[in-house]
């Protein structure tokens, strides 16, 4: 059964440095996507950035990065140079392939990162 | 990627009542998802809306509770039935299909409070 974990429930970084965090997945599916979202104070969520499982390169949008190391099946996303408004909730996500089905998505628990000026 | 827009963004509703929410988006998909998000928890799928078929519920969600309804390929409606205050939650629409067209995309959300 697919799933995703995210060990740090709270993070904190100081403005203009960067922060990793962390998120692990399983999944017995070969095709598969990777995701990362902020989640503000207002409750939406904001899609960051998308890694596939087939992708060779690691996924970049801006500030933020993915880390991502297939064999151990991890997901990390970096952000660099920290702002006072990155503050908010962080889901990684994974959604499977259509051999599964589905195409629905999972999320992890979230880490809630705070910036300190 | 799909264009969702989801409304009410929030409500206050009495207990016993019923909410229904509605998602609208701006292109034909295969398959939408709706998903609570309790205070402080993570997002849980309740049940994936299927255009001209039933919807499919996630362990832990009863049709009674949640009926929905997917008329056409751009718009479903998710109703909160008899509420009770453990229903107060987020409640967002997603959209599904590969993920480098539709994939990634949430609905903005309809923050419930049920006093």
């Amino acid at each position: 059964a697919q799933k995703i974990t995210q060990t740090q429930p709270g993070m904190f970084v100081q403005e203009k440095e960067a922060v990793t965090l962390d998120c692990t997945y399983d999944t017995s599916d070969p095709s598969y996507g990777l995701f990362w979202y902020k989640q503000p104070s207002s409750g939406e969520m904001i899609f960051l950035i998308y890694q596939g499982s087939y992708d060779q390169q690691n996924a970049t949008e801006g500030r933020y990065s993915l880390n991502f190391q297939k064999a151990r099946k991890s997901a990390n996303l970096v952000i660099s140079a920290s702002q006072l408004g990155d503050s908010a909730m962080y889901f990684c996500a994974m959604r499977e392939g259509p051999e599964s089905g589905g195409f629905k998505t999972i999320f992890g628990a979230g880490t809630r990162l705070f910036v300190k000026a | 990627s799909a264009v969702i827009s989801q409304k009410p963004s929030r409500d206050i509703c009495q207990r016993g009542t019923s909410l229904t929410i509605q998602c609208q988006v701006d292109s034909q998909v295969t398959m939408m998802f709706w998903y609570r998000q309790q205070p402080g928890q993570s997002l849980t799928l309740i049940a994936t809306a299927n255009q001209g078929s039933e919807a499919t519920y996630e362990s832990g969600f009863v049709i009674d509770k949640f009926p929905i309804s997917r008329p056409n390929l751009t718009f479903s409606t998710l109703t909160v039935s008899n509420m009770s205050p453990e229903d107060s939650s987020i409640y967002l629409c997603s959209v599904g299909g590969r993920a480098d067209s539709y994939g990634y995309t949430f609905g903005s959300g309809t923050r419930l409070t049920v006093v």
